[in-house]
């Protein structure tokens, strides 16, 4: 997990509400990616960003929405449109490379009450 | 498409034999294959991987996988497991010449999991 924080570890979110999730790296890698995890199904792409200021949908991007101003973070937003947002999210981040190895933060555990 | 086939949502070995934890693929190209860990309520740890070269792959806490192109396989291996390789481990893809995402980020498919049991 090092050189990628997320938080909070875990996160309660009420109906109709939206919530952010933090994911700072100090990697220095331009492309940063957020999953979700569901028991069972894998790792799903939410959304991905590859420079400041640019970001685009992966496979399950409704009901999600992210910035990317500064290299080193890359929140996301779990909004009130996203039928079933209980889950477990993963930030990762890799350098611009399709070599390149992704490395992953702690993560951060959804729950909607 | 690239896709990722982990047979086994689970295997139970006993501490000191060895372990195989089982991965298929699927690429229209050439392949970049990962394996990651997962313990409990953590993040997705990088064990090794293949891009090109040598079919075998040494990685991290004495595990390798061997790369198999006709079986299009890479399963995951240590001779002597130990209690503390009990986890969650992922298998995942990345097809060599398919288009890159939008500018150079590229895209890993990920496998469903295994879980490892090591019992005493």
């Amino acid at each position: 997990d090092g050189g990628i924080t997320q938080s909070p570890k875990y996160l309660f979110r009420k109906e109709g509400q939206n919530v952010t999730l933090s994911c700072e790296q100090n990697l220095n890698h331009d492309a940063m990616y957020w999953y979700r995890q569901d028991p069972g199904q894998g790792l799903r792409l939410i959304y991905y960003s590859q420079i400041v200021n640019d970001f685009q949908k992966g496979d399950i991007a409704e009901g999600y929405s992210v910035s990317r101003e500064k290299k080193e973070s890359f929140p996301l937003t779990v909004t009130s449109a996203q039928k079933n947002p209980t889950a477990f999210y993963l930030c990762a981040s890799s350098r611009a490379d399709r070599t390149d190895t992704q490395y992953f933060g702690p993560g951060t555990r959804l729950t909607v009450l | 498409a690239q896709s990722v086939a982990q047979p086994e949502d689970q295997v139970n070995v006993a501490e000191g034999n060895p372990l195989t934890v089982k991965c298929t693929y699927s690429v229209s190209g050439n392949p970049y294959l990962f394996w990651y860990v997962q313990y409990p309520n953590r993040g997705l740890q990088f064990l090794l991987k293949y891009i090109t070269g040598d079919n075998l792959v040494k990685g991290s806490y004495g595990f390798e996988a061997e790369f198999n192109k006709s079986q299009t396989s890479f399963h995951l291996k240590k001779p002597s497991a130990l209690v503390s390789d009990s986890a969650l481990y992922f298998c995942a893809v990345r097809d060599m010449n398919s288009p890159l995402l939008t500018g150079t980020a590229s895209k890993l498919t990920f496998g469903t999991g295994t879980r490892l049991q090591v019992t005493l």
